[in-house]
């Protein structure tokens, strides 16, 4: 059964700094993996889906990477900004069609002005 | 920009009402979900559904839940005697069928919040 795991649970940094946040999933044989962003009471906006052939996507100031073969993928955010406070989520999909996401916990990120 | 929405934003009920949590996905799509997130906890999957029958469901989705695609835009799921443990964040998803490409990436609505008194 696929398990993800989101560490640090909590983070909180000072505005500017460049960050990273760690996925790790138990299961090698994804089909994709997306990161989304959930703000309080808010559903879940998709950041970037990174595909299990691709290494890293980008988007603004995101860069996902996926390392399949050792079940893990970092999200980078370049020059945090107070707005880039949220939970944000990774979430896994095994196959394609109609298959499920499997999702971590979350990092409660909080960026101080 | 095409988006899921979710009517109503929040419900309230008393324990063994029938509650029905009501999605419109986007409009080209033809996969459709819905997860729960429990307060403090992790988005869990309940069911799929795609050409009018379900894919997939989850030990969850016992037979007290039940999901329809009453026409062609709404997609409900429908709670038949609510408990106290059913007391969360509803999600609906949708994800496009593209033979060509792309990835089914999958796009939620702003959720339904059911609190169970």
């Amino acid at each position: 059964k696929q398990e993800v795991t989101q560490i640090p649970a909590a983070l909180s940094v000072p505005e500017g700094e460049n960050l990273v946040l760690n996925c790790s999933f138990t299961d090698s044989a994804i089909y994709n993996l997306q990161w989304f962003r959930q703000d309080p009471g808010k559903g879940l906006t998709s950041l970037l889906l990174i595909q299990s052939s691709q290494r890293e996507q980008t988007s603004g100031r995101l860069n996902a990477s996926l390392d399949k073969s050792s079940g893990r993928s970092t999200l980078y955010i370049a020059a945090s900004q107070p707005g880039d406070s949220a939970t944000y989520l990774c979430a896994v999909r095994e196959g394609e069609g109609a298959q499920k996401l499997v999702f971590g916990q979350g990092t409660r990120l909080t960026i101080n002005p | 920009e095409p988006e899921v929405t979710q009517t109503p934003s929040h419900q309230v009920t008393q324990m063994g009402q029938e509650v029905i949590l009501r999605c419109v996905p986007i409009s080209n799509h033809l996969y459709f979900y819905w997860y729960r997130q429990i307060l403090g906890q992790k988005v869990e999957f309940l069911v799929s559904f795609y050409n009018n029958e379900i894919s997939e469901k989850s030990e969850i989705f016992d037979d007290q839940f039940s999901v329809e695609r009453p026409d062609g835009s709404n997609f409900t799921l429908k709670i038949r005697s609510t408990k106290l443990e059913d007391s969360a964040m509803y999600f609906c998803a949708s994800t496009a069928f593209t033979p060509s490409v792309v990835f089914y990436e999958q796009y939620f609505g702003p959720g339904t919040g059911l609190t169970v008194t």
